[in-house]
């Protein structure tokens, strides 16, 4: 089993509709949450973080954390081409939790 | 402006010859760290830095080495190259532990790096 899991997509959805990526974890021990975002071509930029459990809200994207069923999820409102991109998650793993492990990402095409 | 800056962007190579590509941030930052990314595997952690002088492996750790000297720069080091190691890295930097409820974190433009 991968540390780090994500359904590879891709995820199609209409202009305006929202967008929903979920990634799933092993390491019960994982205390911080990432999702990058990432345009084919280009470096990864961070987008979220979170690190309770519950939801945290930024602009269009909300971040969803489940440390019980060891899950987070991205999810994106009003959806626009400009979202079309390979969204990453990332979760800090090991003793003291230093270390990075990233899903392999899901690719979103959101279609105008 | 905050930058993760790398050096080469580009670099083709030969098995055996080795090689450093350089990383630089401007932002204070304490962590640091090296990525590959490929096709289908996503990012993978090579090594990553706490503060000056120390570094720890991460998933991906062999047949590279770093080095913290100073606090800005995170150099790695591919002492005998070979054709596996063809990828794409990245460096990063960030804040560490993640400050309150909001954090940064910024990714050099990558390193294309082939090993023939």
């Amino acid at each position: 089993q991968k540390e780090v899991e994500q359904n590879s997509g891709p995820l199609s959805v209409p202009e305006g509709a929202i967008a929903s990526l979920n990634c799933t974890y092993s390491d019960r021990g994982s205390q911080s949450f990432f999702w990058y975002r990432q345009y084919s071509g280009k470096s990864p930029e961070l987008i979220m973080f979170i690190y309770s459990n519950g939801d945290k809200e930024d602009g269009r994207f909300t971040a969803q954390l489940n440390k019980a069923s060891q899950y987070v999820s991205l999810l994106i409102r009003d959806s626009q081409p400009s979202d079309s991109a390979t969204y990453l998650c990332a979760v800090s793993v090991g003793g003291y939790g230093n270390k990075l492990v990233f899903g392999a990402g899901t690719i979103l095409r959101v279609k105008s | 402006e905050a930058q993760v800056t790398q050096n080469p962007r580009y670099l083709i190579t030969v098995t055996g010859k080795k090689l450093t590509v350089t990383c630089s941030q401007n932002m204070n930052h304490e962590y640091m760290s090296w990525y590959r990314q490929d096709p289908g595997l996503g990012l993978r952690q090579i090594y990553y830095s706490m503060n000056v002088e120390v570094t720890d492996k991460g998933d991906v750790p062999e047949g590279y080495k770093v080095s913290r000297k100073e606090k800005r720069n995170f150099p790695l080091i591919l002492e005998s190259p070979s054709p596996n190691q063809t990828s794409l890295y990245f460096c990063a930097s960030s804040l560490w532990p993640p400050a309150g409820m909001n954090t940064e974190a910024f990714f050099g433009q990558g390193t294309r790096l082939t090993v023939v």
